[in-house]
Parts: C-alpha cells; structure tokens; sequence
C-alpha cells in the first residue's frame, strides 16, 4: 500500500514568505507527527496529532509555525514571515495508534528560505 | 544536558562484526524508538519497545526501564547496514527527545 507521502519534496522560497508543507498519512493512521532536521544536526519534534487535534502545541519553534489536520487524514505545516534559520528538512510520520505502533515516515521536505 | 545520550557518535566495524549502539535517558518514558537514517535521508523505525527485547531478523533491541538505558545490536553485520541509527524518547503526552545519532560505516 501507500506509504506517508509529503509535497512539495522541494521547496525554495524567500525570506519573509509564507510556506504550506503538505503530509497525506497512510490510510486509517489516527496519530501523525512532524519533525524538523536541520542540516548536519538531529531530529526536532515539532507537533503530534491524534485524529484531528493537537493536545500540545509547545514544540512548535515559534508563533509564526503552526499546524492542522482534518479528516484524521492531510496534515498542513504552515510557516509564516520564513527566516533562513527555517531552513531544514521537515519530516511527517504516521502510525495507527501512537501507544503501540511504529512510525512510518514520509520523504521529507526540503525547504530552503534564502 | 541531552535527555538523550547515544554512544559511539562514529563506529567503524567489519563485515560479519556484531555491533552495539547504546542509548541512555533521563526521564520517564512511554517507549523508545530506534530509527535507521540511510544516506539519501530516508527513515525508517525499526523497532518500539516499552520493556525487554524486541527481534527482527539481525537486529535485536533491549531495553532496561530501570536503569533507562537500550541497545541496539547487529549480527553479522553488512555493508548495506551502513547508516545513521537514532534513538528517540517518548514521553507521555506530547514531545520527543532524539539522540544525536551513531553513524555506521561496515566496511566489505
């Protein structure tokens, strides 16, 4: 079946824009999560969501970051007034229940804000 | 201080050498994920466990909830193991902490 898909897979924009990154999750997964990992460092978790909602929003960088879901389906990271220190490669995960089941993780989207 | 600590940072082996990557943490946790990074970026999840051991052909995962300390072992290793191997904390409610990665090389 379909894997966690993200789009765009690239993604160059200039500074001060607002960015749309897109995750579709596999099918029937109730729990998603996105990531950031800049270049040449580790992963930073930025939001989880269960179904729809987002129980915590604290790991979001800053107020210009902000997420959806709907549908317990398509997920939107949305990044507004973009800074250079955006740039990074922003993961999605999906998995069926966030307790017991593994994460499957999309592509990734490069986003580079020059 | 990292709530994460992996070591070795860098590890270097044979072909057909069983490896050992530790991971420790510093806080209560609900599971603990090993994530493979290969060199294109990709991730994959091989295991989450919350206690005792966890097998998947080569790959063998331990966990102590105790002593908050896992492992993540390779037989026999190969060359197609080469990757970064990251640990991750779950804790209940809503963040993830990451290690900082191992990186892998098995050289033929």
């Amino acid at each position: 079946g379909a894997g966690v898909s993200q789009s765009p897979s690239n993604k160059v924009t200039e500074k001060g824009k607002d960015v749309e990154l897109r995750c579709d999750p596999i099918s029937g997964h109730t729990a998603l999560y996105w990531y950031r990992q800049r270049l040449g460092q580790g992963l930073e978790f930025l939001i989880y969501f269960q179904g729809n909602s987002a129980p915590d929003k604290s790991g979001l960088p800053s107020d210009r970051f902000s997420a959806e879901r709907t549908g317990e389906s398509v997920s939107t990271l949305t990044i507004q007034r973009t800074q250079q220190e955006d740039s990074a490669v922003y993961l999605c995960a999906s998995s069926k229940d966030r307790v017991i089941n593994e994460q499957y993780f999309g592509p990734g989207t490069r986003l580079t804000v020059t | 201080k990292n709530e994460v600590e992996q070591s070795p940072q860098n590890l270097t082996a044979q072909e057909g050498e069983f490896i050992t990557i530790n991971c420790s943490y510093s806080v209560g946790i609900s599971a603990l994920h090993w994530l493979q990074q290969h060199p294109g970026g990709g991730i994959v999840s091989l295991f989450m466990l919350s206690s005792g051991k966890k097998k998947h052909g080569r790959l063998i995962a331990t966990i102590n909830i105790q002593e908050k300390h896992s492992s993540l072992h390779i037989t026999a290793s190969h060359p197609r193991d080469s990757a970064v191997y990251i640990c991750a904390v779950d804790i209940a409610g809503n963040q993830f902490y990451f290690g900082t990665g191992t990186s892998l090389t098995v050289i033929p």
